[in-house]
């Protein structure tokens, strides 16, 4: 596979769940983020990853914990989340973590939290 | 607080018509002007990345120009096709941690 992937693409949650996000890239790329898009609202970068470190936690709730094992791989575990956390979570690498480098993204996973 | 405007929200054109979008970002401690166009049930995709006062770049029919100073950039396509729909992103990177703020988006439609 190439470029950046995405599972699941759609996810179903109760409130009470425990569910993880996962994201791929085969870039050989050093950052990774994850953006929230909620209907009708900008992109919002929710956390970046240089190196396997986290660099930025963009005021996210602790119901959203992030992990990035390697720099190939991130997820974002999910654990008793609103309905209004319902959203697409797109998932992006780039290069390195300046502003500089374009940043390319997944598919996303649309997620609907009952 | 940083906070990208983009103008117009929705724009439908002809095929064939020429049409420019725009971008307004704060012009304080800047660093870089993305451009990414978003097909629909697509990841987004690059089109441009800015960073020096009075750049210009070209990819095809789109164009994009940037004045870092007065804080804005303008995205044109030349002779709109139907392919070109989509909504076209624009975000500014105000700091070097790969930090960028996102404009809600101009979607654009073309009619055949």
């Amino acid at each position: 596979e190439t470029g950046v992937t995405q599972t699941p693409r759609h996810l179903v949650m109760g409130m009470t769940n425990k569910k993880s996000l996962k994201c791929e890239q085969h870039l050989g790329h050093n950052a990774m983020y994850w953006y929230k898009q909620s209907a009708k609202k900008p992109l919002e970068l929710m956390f970046v990853y240089s190196l396997e470190e986290r660099v930025e936690n963009n005021s996210v709730p602790s119901r959203f914990s992030p992990e990035c094992p390697n720099s190939s791989h991130l997820f974002l575990h999910l654990h008793t989340l609103q309905p209004e956390d319902s959203a697409l979570y797109l998932c992006a690498s780039s290069q390195d973590k300046t502003s500089y480098n374009e940043q390319f993204f997944g598919p996303g996973t649309r997620l609907t939290v009952l | 607080i940083l906070n990208v405007e983009q103008s117009p929200q929705s724009l439908h054109v002809q095929e064939g018509d020429s049409t420019n979008f725009t971008c307004s970002f704060p012009s304080s401690n800047f660093y870089a002007l993305h451009w990414y166009r978003w097909e629909t049930a697509k990841s987004p995709e690059a089109l441009f990345v800015m960073t020096l006062n009075g750049d210009e770049k070209k990819k095809g029919r789109i164009s994009a120009t940037l004045n870092t100073k007065e804080g804005y950039s303008y995205l044109y396509i030349k002779g709109s096709q139907p392919e070109d729909s989509a909504t076209y992103l624009c975000a500014s990177g105000s700091s070097n941690t790969g930090k960028l703020i996102f404009g809600q988006g101009t979607t654009l439609q073309v009619k055949p």
